[in-house]
């Protein structure tokens, strides 16, 4: 079954870190480009960060560059976001994205608050 | 960066056709996409390249694009289609969704 589930989220207190994970499965992993994507309560979809396939190219959104890191391990089908000196204003779902959007997995919630 | 401007609401009738714009600099040059996204759940493609619509997706859902707007049409909108859409689009090292539009259909 071709599918996209993240792993990781929480609460996290402001200043903390956590670490996000996406398993992939049902089609070859190291063949695509990945994104994390992110929505905050109640509000609009923000792309936070993109991969390609081999992990030579990443960009960031403005809103999360310095702070968050993405890599993926093709050899574990799996992407991550490792998320530093978290914010109020990343509390969100973030979603894991295959090809900017083709295949999308159920998000998982972190929630940044003392 | 750049921006992405839709309008944050459409109301439609069912069986009428419904139209959502995207507005932005970029699109004169890139392609954009649409997402459809309902409560509870992730978001769903259902236009790419402007007016591509991928296997699954109703015919009634078509996309179109003149200079710096994209539209994203329902023709005949159906109840199931009330959701949020977004549009989106990539240029260089940014990627960005327009605000969303809410369709409500009734």
């Amino acid at each position: 079954q071709v599918q996209l589930v993240e792993s990781g989220g929480g609460l996290v207190k402001p200043g903390g870190s956590l670490r996000l994970s996406c398993a992939a499965s049902g089609f070859t992993f190291s063949d695509y480009y990945m994104s994390w994507i992110r929505q905050a309560p109640g509000k609009g979809l923000e792309w936070v960060s993109y991969i390609s396939s081999s992990g030579s190219t990443i960009y960031y959104a403005d809103s999360v560059k310095g702070r968050f890191t993405i890599s993926r391990d093709n050899a574990k089908n799996s992407l991550y976001l490792q998320m530093n000196s978290l914010r109020a204003e990343d509390t969100a779902v973030y979603y894991c994205a295959r090809d900017e959007g083709w295949l999308w997995g159920q998000g998982t919630l972190v929630t940044v608050s003392s | 960066s750049y921006e992405l401007t839709q309008p944050s609401s459409v109301s439609v009738s069912p069986g009428q056709t419904a139209r959502i714009t995207c507005s932005g600099d970029v699109l004169a040059k890139k392609y954009a996409r649409w997402f459809q996204q309902k409560p509870g759940q992730a978001p769903v493609l259902v236009i790419y390249k402007d007016s591509e619509r991928p296997s699954g997706i109703p015919e009634r859902f078509s996309g179109s694009s003149s200079g710096t707007t994209v539209t994203l049409t329902i023709s005949g909108a159906q109840v199931e289609d009330e959701a949020d859409y977004y549009c989106y689009s990539a240029a260089d090292n940014n990627r960005v969704f327009g605000g969303g539009t809410k369709l409500t259909v009734l």
